[in-house]
């Protein structure tokens, strides 16, 4: 099965600063890699998603890029805004017999402060 | 997160009692997807169905665990004789095709429910 990591549990920029959140993953590379916010007592809420044959996506202040030899994403939200204060996740979901099944990172915790 | 269904958002329940677990999928969505998050944890698959079919259940406990998404109603996640270790937030997401789907440029992410938080005493 795959394991995701993502790096630094939390993250404190402040606002009109990039935001930077890192995913990792073993094993095989996933033919979609997504990404998600969750809000407290909420669940999460798509946001991205890109494909292996992509190195990069942009969706207004959102940028995702792949890299299937370093086996990373990286999540790039630009002058951040303290309504992006969020735990954000990393997905990749399996192939062949566990498609449809997602295996999620642990996700970071960001805080925008003004 | 409108559009898929949980119900109750809260479920209080006694050890050893049963616990009932609903889910709406969005319409047009016949896949639905059951997730656990334990606290301090990241969300982790347990069930996947199809209308009338489980068609991935390895991520679920052998015992006590069951899922069912009937041709007709809510998807139902049902946890017989809970444990203390069966506290946790329970969320159910749908899609219309199975998984991401792969056709084309036109891919479907799973769309997720505010989940249900469940408690035992």
């Amino acid at each position: 099965s795959q394991k995701i990591e993502q790096n630094s549990e939390a993250l404190n920029i402040q606002e009109g600063k990039t935001a930077t959140l890192t995913c990792n993953y073993t094993n095989y590379s996933p033919a979609y890699l997504q990404w998600y916010r969750q809000d407290p007592g909420r669940g999460p809420v798509f946001l991205l998603l890109i494909r292996e044959n992509e190195k990069e996506k942009r969706k207004e202040r959102l940028k995702v890029t792949f890299d299937t030899t370093l086996k990373q994403s990286l999540f790039h939200i630009t002058a951040s805004q303290p309504a992006d204060s969020a735990t954000y996740l990393c997905a990749l979901e399996g192939r062949g017999s566990t498609l449809g099944r997602l295996y999620f990172g642990r996700g970071t915790q960001l805080t925008v402060w003004p | 997160n409108a559009g898929v269904m949980q119900n109750p958002r809260h479920l209080v329940r006694r050890r050893g009692q049963e616990a009932r677990l609903r889910c709406s999928p969005m319409k047009g969505h016949s896949h639905v997807y059951w997730y656990r998050q334990l606290p301090e944890e990241g969300l982790k698959f347990m069930v996947y169905l199809q209308k009338e079919n489980i068609i991935d259940e390895s991520g679920m406990p052998k015992e006590r665990f069951s899922a069912e998404f009937p041709k007709e109603g809510p998807s139902i996640l049902r946890i017989q004789q809970v444990v203390r270790g069966d506290s946790a937030a329970y969320f159910c997401a749908s899609s219309p095709l199975p998984g991401t789907g792969g056709r084309g440029k036109y891919n479907q992410p799973q769309h997720f429910g505010d989940g249900t938080r469940l408690s035992i005493l």
